[in-house]
């Protein structure tokens, strides 16, 4: 069966340091990746995608990037955080024959 | 117009209560459904998947799709309060497309008291 997992789980991080999450899936090969953030009250934005290694799409204009080094793997980063980056990050992932998408347990970042 | 609307809530039921949740949306190219649960402070889990109009029922679950109406209904019977959560709906357009875009409504918050 397939899994995907998140980490850091929390995080504190001050404004202006650098951010890295990370997401890997297991049991698929392939995946379509997705990075969210989750805020009070604004439902699921979708920042970036990939549908392979390399191939990064991005949602949304902002600080942060997110790159594919391997083939379920999905990293989210920024070099400089903003108050405005706090919120709640999802990874999600999809197979190549279906809409549906499954969700990691998530990563809660709070900017000081 | 947003794409989808679902109504935040939040919305409180006694335990045993018959509850709808729904969503409405106004691109009519969307023919997938899924309703995703989520606990606090936790990732989205997948409830259910339908495809164009009908019912789906899997358990106390039941999911309606109207695309005439534009509009979608998730039902669960005999609410329990581990039912609590938010309830996300969501839907796409293009199966087999290259990227599997999903647009989200908001969420409910349902609250099932014993």
């Amino acid at each position: 069966s397939q899994t995907i997992h998140q980490w850091p789980a929390t995080l504190v991080q001050p404004v202006g340091s650098p951010l890295s999450l990370e997401c890997t899936v297991e049991g698929t090969s392939n995946p379509n990746l997705y990075w969210y953030r989750q805020a009070a009250g604004r439902g699921l934005q979708l920042l970036f995608y990939s549908v392979g290694i390399g191939q990064i799409s991005s949602e949304v204009p902002q600080n942060l990037s997110a790159s594919r080094p391997q083939d379920r793997q999905f990293i989210l980063s920024s070099k400089k955080l903003l108050l405005s980056d706090s919120g709640f990050y999802l990874c999600a992932w999809t197979s190549g024959s279906t809409d549906t998408q499954y969700f990691g347990p998530g990563t809660r970042l709070t900017v000081l | 117009q947003k794409e989808v609307e679902q109504d935040p809530g939040p919305l409180s039921v006694p335990e045993g209560a018959i509850v709808s949740l729904n969503c409405t949306y106004s691109n009519s190219a969307f023919q997938y459904f899924m309703w995703y649960r989520q606990y606090s402070r936790k990732g989205p889990e997948l409830l259910m998947y339908t495809y164009s109009s009908g019912n789906k029922e899997d358990g106390r679950f039941t999911a309606q799709v109207d695309k005439s109406s534009k509009y979608i209904s998730l039902f669960i019977r005999d609410s329990q309060p581990s039912d609590s959560a938010t309830y996300l709906c969501a839907m796409s357009g293009v199966s087999g497309g290259s990227n599997y875009k999903l647009t989200f409504g908001k969420g409910t918050l349902l609250t099932v008291n014993p």
